[in-house]
This record gives C-alpha cells, structure tokens and sequence, in this order.
C-alpha cells in the first residue's frame, strides 16, 4: 500500500533562514509525490510535485523538493523562509488506484 | 473558471439531522473526490468519482455516509444521522484529463459542527 509520513508535527525556523520538512514514502512501483500548503480555515493550496525526470522540483512560492529514491524520501525546502510561510504543510502520494493520500501534516512557524 | 466551489461553508445541525454539501469541480474535471479532515489532522479520503462512476467507496466512515454525482458535474455529499464525532471540514477536490491531470485541486472545505 501507498503512504507518506511527516515525522515532525511541528518546525519552527527563524526568517530568513532555509527550511525543511521532510516526508517519507512506502510505494510500489514509481512514486506519484505532491507537496501542498494549508492556511487557517482553508482548502489545501498545490505547491509543487514529482512524477519523473529531475530530483529537484520547483514549485510555488519558492518552494522546492528533492526526491531521493534511496532514501525514499520527497523532503520540502526553501532557502529563505517569509513569516507568510506559517502554515499547515503535507505531502501526499497518488496510488495506482488514483487515489491520493495525505501524511498528518506539518506545522510550520517562521518566526520574525 | 475560479476553481472547485463548495456549498455550503460552514453548517451547525443538532445531532439526528441529516446534511447534505455540494461541490462544483473545476469545469472539464473528470474525477472529483471527497476527504474528511479533523483538527490537527491530514485530509482523509473517503470517496472519488470518475464522470458520474463511484469508483472507491469502500472508504466511507459508515452507512449513513454517501455521495452522489448523477450527471457527471457537480457532486453531494450527504450525512444522515449525523452524530457529534461528524463534526469536521469536508474537503472536495478534483482534476482532470489535461497533461496536469496527476494534479487535484482543492475547494475551501465546508466546515461542519454538530450540536
């Protein structure tokens, strides 16, 4: 079965500086990844994905991805975070079935 | 087109009601989907159509759950009995057969709480 994990509930990082939050996943066969952001009382907003051909997607807002087959893991980054970054971030992988499914997400806080 | 469209927002029934929530998906969107997502929790699916066919519905929280897309357009989700554990955002989401159709996109969610 397809799933991802976000081992941190919770990264805070300071402005201006890089940040990360990472996602694992457990798939069959060639990894569908997506990254996608959540404001307060929101939907969830597309930030960028990987289906094939480069490890480092570029997205929205600044924001990038490294696949790692090895590692099996699609960790999200930025090199300079904004206070407007603080929000819900979760990645999510589509399984053969056309289904997607989301890790329990991450809170990011940017601290000014 | 704007987006998904969801309908409506937010809804506070008494526990016993039943509710329904619409959701209009991007235009040409041929697969549209339903999730649950609870306060510090992930999107959780729970159904997904293709055109009007319910593909996936074995994920459904309980009988008293079900959804409908009857001509391939917007779609319903109905709620019958709700109960207090229902309150919750439900998310509808959708995409289509464009080289972006790997892609969904998701409305505002309609929120729900059950008194």
């Amino acid at each position: 079965a397809q799933s991802v994990a976000q081992p941190e509930d919770q990264v805070n990082v300071a402005e201006g500086n890089p940040l990360t939050v990472k996602c694992t996943y457990s798939v069959s066969g060639n990894p569908y990844l997506f990254w996608y952001v959540q404001y307060p009382n929101r939907g969830l907003q597309f930030l960028l994905k990987y289906i094939t051909g480069d490890n480092l997607v570029k997205g929205s807002y600044g924001f990038e991805a490294e696949f790692n087959k090895s590692q099996t893991s699609f960790h999200l980054k930025k090199p300079s975070a904004l206070v407007s970054d603080s929000a819900l971030y979760f990645c999510a992988v589509l399984n053969t079935g056309n289904q997607f499914y989301f890790g329990t997400g991450t809170s990011l806080t940017v601290i000014p | 087109d704007t987006g998904v469209s969801q309908d409506p927002r937010h809804k506070i029934t008494k526990r016993g009601q039943n509710v329904t929530f619409r959701c209009d998906p991007i235009s040409e969107h041929n697969r549209l989907y339903w999730y649950r997502q609870t306060l510090g929790q992930g999107p959780e699916f729970l159904t997904y159509f293709q055109n009007e066919a319910q593909l996936e519905k074995s994920r459904l929280l309980s009988d008293r759950f079900s959804a409908e897309r009857p001509k391939g357009s917007f779609s319903t989700l109905e709620i019958q009995r709700t109960e207090q554990g229902d309150s919750a955002m439900y998310l509808c989401a959708s995409t289509g057969r464009t080289v972006d159709g790997n892609t969904i996109y998701f409305g505002e969610g309609s929120w729900l709480t059950v008194v």
